[in-house]
């Protein structure tokens, strides 16, 4: 079963307004932490923020949040006030800290997503 | 501070040859993942160094991959003989953080884009 599923494989935004790119994850397990990278088309991922799943409140930086819905697990990226420089891919990431393995990062498949002038 | 170095940038092989990638993470950096990224999927881990003792590699196919970590510095990943599977961009990854931990951000490098004909 899938781990992390990212369901809009793309999306197209108007410069200047709020774009959510969607997450839900799978775990059985009571710690864990939930991720978003972006991957430009230079192939490098960039780090965007972290929420851990005893976090109470969601976590922001800068022009980006992270909408945790701990129930639904879910774990939506919205960025506020896109720019042209946002236009890249977005990767939803979990690492499961409970089952006493290596804590692996497992990545879901992305979406793409394009800014418009 | 430079970043994750990789290289080569591309590599076009045919298919049985062998072919080796180099990775120097971060100065400092403990941890180092390789990844495997196919196109239009997320990265999938194949091996996870702490130092230069490996971690995790129970989703690398040993019997074509292997990977090393001489120094607990710089990783060369090796695919000998290599099938039209694997091609695929092989990213570099690596961590100040000691593995096992939740919030362990990964610094990427800009991956080898290895195409198998």
């Amino acid at each position: 079963a899938q781990k992390i599923t990212q369901t809009q494989p793309g999306m197209f935004v108007q410069e200047k307004e709020a774009v959510t790119l969607d997450c839900t994850y799978d775990t059985s397990d009571q710690s864990y932490g939930l991720f978003w990278y972006k991957q430009p088309s230079s192939g490098e991922m960039i780090f965007l923020i972290y929420q851990g799943s005893y976090d109470e409140q969601n976590a922001t930086e800068g022009r980006y949040s992270l909408n945790f819905q701990k129930a639904r697990k879910s774990a939506n990226l919205v960025i506020s006030a896109s720019q042209l420089g946002d236009s890249a891919m977005y990767f939803c990431a979990m690492r499961e800290g409970a089952s006493g393995g290596s804590y692996i990062p497992t990545f879901g498949r992305g979406t793409s997503l394009i800014v418009h002038p | 501070e430079a970043g994750v170095a990789q290289s080569p940038r591309y590599k076009i092989i045919e298919k049985r040859q062998s072919v080796a990638f180099w990775c120097n993470p971060i100065s400092g950096h403990a941890t180092l993942y390789w990844y495997q990224q196919i196109l239009g999927q997320g990265p999938k881990l194949l091996i996870q160094f702490q130092n230069n003792g490996v971690v995790d590699d129970s989703q690398l196919p040993k019997d074509r991959f292997s990977a090393e970590r001489l120094k607990g510095v710089d990783s060369t990943l090796k695919i000998q003989p290599a099938k039209l599977e694997d091609s695929a961009v092989y990213l570099c990854a690596s961590s100040l953080d000691p593995a096992g931990i939740l919030y362990e951000k990964l610094f990427f490098g800009s991956g080898t884009q290895l195409s198998v004909l």
